[in-house]
């Protein structure tokens, strides 16, 4: 059973502080996501990473992938109030599955609180 | 350009009866998921259709939920009898392509909220 873990679950945090989402998976991927969702809201996505290595940047977000670690991060510099949000990684189930699907498996989410 | 949309966004129903949610993909996407969340499991995939192809059911919870797809486009996700279990949201998601060697992203829906008296 391919399996994706987040940490930490909950966090809050100060304007302009720096801080690391850390997403831990089970098995052989070399594609995940990070999506963001606010209160009540669907899914926006934001980055998609594709190969051991991969970093991608946005405004004051950057994801990175090490797909031997099996881990990704999502760093928040400077944080602002803003960025208040659930965040979810997903790993994508194809090589779990041996191309049978392609439903992502989520992150149980990091709530994200960031106080002014 | 428009998103994927879904239809009811909220629907409230008595244990026991049928209910019928509608996604609509982004157009020109051939890949369309069905995904539920809920406090207790998180998001969980329950079945996807690429294109007119039988849809992979590997994620469907019981064998009172189905799911159909017609002309490539617009999904049905039928649960019969629901119970109070299956209250959620229930999301769609789209996207342009998806077999194993797309890197494509999925486009999620608004959700419908599922409440089950």
């Amino acid at each position: 059973e391919l399996k994706v873990e987040q940490n930490p679950l909950f966090l809050s945090m100060q304007e302009g502080k720096n801080y690391t989402i850390y997403c831990n998976y089970s098995t052989t991927s070399d594609r995940l996501y990070w999506y963001r969702q606010d209160p009540g809201k669907s899914l926006e996505s934001l980055f998609v990473l594709l190969s051991n290595g991969a970093v991608k940047q946005e405004g004051r977000l950057m994801a990175s992938l090490d797909t031997k670690a099996r881990l990704s991060t999502l760093h928040i510099t400077a944080a602002v109030h803003d960025l208040s949000a659930t965040y979810f990684c997903a790993v994508d189930s194809f090589y779990w599955t041996g191309g049978g699907a392609d439903g992502l498996t989520f992150g149980k989410g990091t709530h994200l609180i960031i106080q002014p | 350009g428009a998103g994927v949309s879904q239809s009811p966004s909220n629907k409230v129903t008595e244990k026991g009866k049928d209910v019928e949610l509608r996604c609509d993909p982004i157009s020109g996407h051939t890949a369309l998921y069905w995904y539920r969340q809920s406090l207790g499991q998180g998001l969980e995939f329950l079945i996807y259709f690429q294109g007119n192809s039988a849809p992979d059911k590997s994620g469907l919870p019981s064998d009172r939920f189905s799911a159909e797809r017609t002309g490539g486009s617009v999904s049905t996700l039928t649960i019969q009898r629901t119970q109070q279990e299956d209250s959620a949201v229930y999301l769609c998601a789209s996207s342009l392509a998806g077999t194993g060697l797309s890197q494509e992203t999925q486009y999620f829906g608004p959700g419908t909220r599922l409440l089950v008296l």
